[in-house]
């Protein structure tokens, strides 16, 4: 079975700090996503690659980049944490376009 | 991306019973996909429904697709306690890559 690992079940940072959010796949899939979940906002989508090195921003860009250097590998990075970051942040990947998507089991993180 | 509808909201029933979720969408498809999650984990697939495609079935799980009404349903029969989940219908337009997401129905099932 294909494998989404993000580094993080739980992850509690400071106003201003850099975060970086790992996620890793096992399966050579082309596609990566990065999604955040809020309450009643449902999922949104922050960037998306669809090979190594690149990427495509989402609906919600802003206040994130994202490193994609290996194509097992897609980070997203919280250039300066804000407290309206706190949310769940899921990372899914998938081997081409018209294909189910496999999820990872989410970092919950807290910005104080 | 959130241009999906899923009804109801949510649906609380009694173990045994059959849940039953809908999901519409307003633009031709590739394909649709149903996923559940668990209470702050992440999304399991359960069933991929190709835009040629009526009916697709796994277990207790039976998904329809009626592309003329733009609408997918998924039920599931002899409801457990343990499928207490929300429901996702996630589907990509014809030629995108882009996803689109429900906002999900939660379902309890009340043993």
């Amino acid at each position: 079975d294909v494998k989404v690992t993000q580094s993080s079940r739980y992850l509690v940072k400071r106003t201003g700090e850099k975060v970086f959010l790992e996620c890793v796949q096992d399966m050579d899939h082309e596609n990566m996503f990065w999604y955040r979940q809020d309450p009643g906002l449902g999922l949104r989508l922050i960037y998306f690659s669809y090979d190594v090195k690149m990427k495509e921003k989402g609906d919600i860009p802003e206040g994130y980049s994202v490193s994609r250097e290996k194509k097992e590998r897609f980070s997203l990075i919280l250039e300066s944490a804000s407290t309206n970051q706190t949310s769940m942040y899921l990372c899914a990947s998938r081997t081409g376009w018209n294909e189910k998507l496999f999820f990872g089991s989410g970092t919950q993180l807290s910005v104080l | 991306s959130q241009q999906g509808e899923e009804d109801p909201q949510a649906l609380s029933i009694q173990e045994g019973e059959n849940a039953t979720m809908n999901c519409s969408y307003k633009t031709s498809i590739n394909n649709l996909q149903w996923y559940r999650q668990n209470s702050g984990r992440g999304l399991v697939h359960l069933i991929l429904i190709r835009s040629n495609e009526r009916e697709k079935h796994s277990g207790r799980l039976r998904v329809t697709l009626d592309t003329s009404k733009k609408s997918s349903s998924l039920l599931i029969t002899a409801s457990r306690a343990a499928d207490t989940a929300s429901y996702f219908c996630i589907y990509s337009g014809a030629g995108s890559y882009q996803l689109t997401f429900g906002k999900g129905t939660k379902l309890s099932v009340i043993p």
